[in-house]
């Protein structure tokens, strides 16, 4: 049973480009959770989502950034226009309904040039 | 709103001490849990141990212990027998069980060295 999964792991863009960043959850998790990781800084939470519905986004900023869950396919959290402040560790973790047997991926390094 | 603190930005022990590390939390809710996660520089999330709020015992994994006063709102970790692999960062961090929001609250984090 494969853990969960992100892709790529490594994405550069130049300011002004989107990026997409990808996250496949465990297999039987429906719940998806995204959170930015900056240099030298914690994680903070950017958004919860359940399959095609998004539950709490309050952490996500209200410009730029979007994210979906649809009923196939992995989870996207998708930043138009990058700009350099966005370059961060982007993590995924995903559960089940129940909330236990929480589990993180390996995480995307953003690097805005 | 729920926030976690954790005062030591940088920690070293020797190979085989004991270290303890420290993390305060604030909120109002009585049913939550706490988690010491590390990241080594893989970037890995690795969970260490958790605490469930309404538990008095202190949990235990192995060389890795807790501290867990909830009426002081303080939740430390004691790594004992240090060994080299334990050099990362350690985050402590806090989730509410109110409802099915499973979102994690993170403190900055605490990088640990392990001297040989």
């Amino acid at each position: 049973n494969a853990g969960v999964m992100q892709n790529p792991r490594h994405l550069v863009r130049r300011r002004g480009q989107e990026a997409r960043l990808r996250c496949s959850p465990m297999k039987g998790h429906s719940h998806v959770y995204w959170y930015r990781q900056l240099p030298e800084e914690g994680l903070k939470f950017m958004v919860y989502l359940q399959k095609e519905n998004i539950i709490d986004e309050s952490g996500m900023p209200k410009e730029r950034f979007s994210a979906e869950f649809p009923k196939e396919g992995p989870s996207i959290l998708r930043i138009q226009q990058v700009v350099r402040g966005d370059s961060a560790a982007y993590f995924c973790a995903s559960s089940p309904q129940t909330g236990d047997g929480y589990t993180f991926g390996s995480g995307t390094r953003l690097t805005v040039v | 709103a729920q926030t976690v603190t954790q005062s030591q930005p940088e920690m070293s022990v020797q190979e085989a001490e004991t270290v303890t590390l420290s993390c305060t939390y604030d909120t109002s809710e009585s049913d939550y849990y706490l988690f010491w996660y590390k990241q080594p520089p893989s970037r890995q999330m690795i969970l260490v141990i958790r605490q469930e709020a309404y538990k008095q015992q202190n949990a235990t994994e192995n060389r890795f212990s807790v501290n867990f006063q909830k009426a002081a709102k303080s939740f430390s970790l004691k790594i004992s027998d240090s060994q080299l692999g334990d050099a990362a960062m350690y985050f402590c961090a806090y989730r509410s069980n109110a409802g099915n929001n499973r979102k994690l609250i993170w403190g900055l984090g605490t990088s640990l060295a392990v001297n040989p």
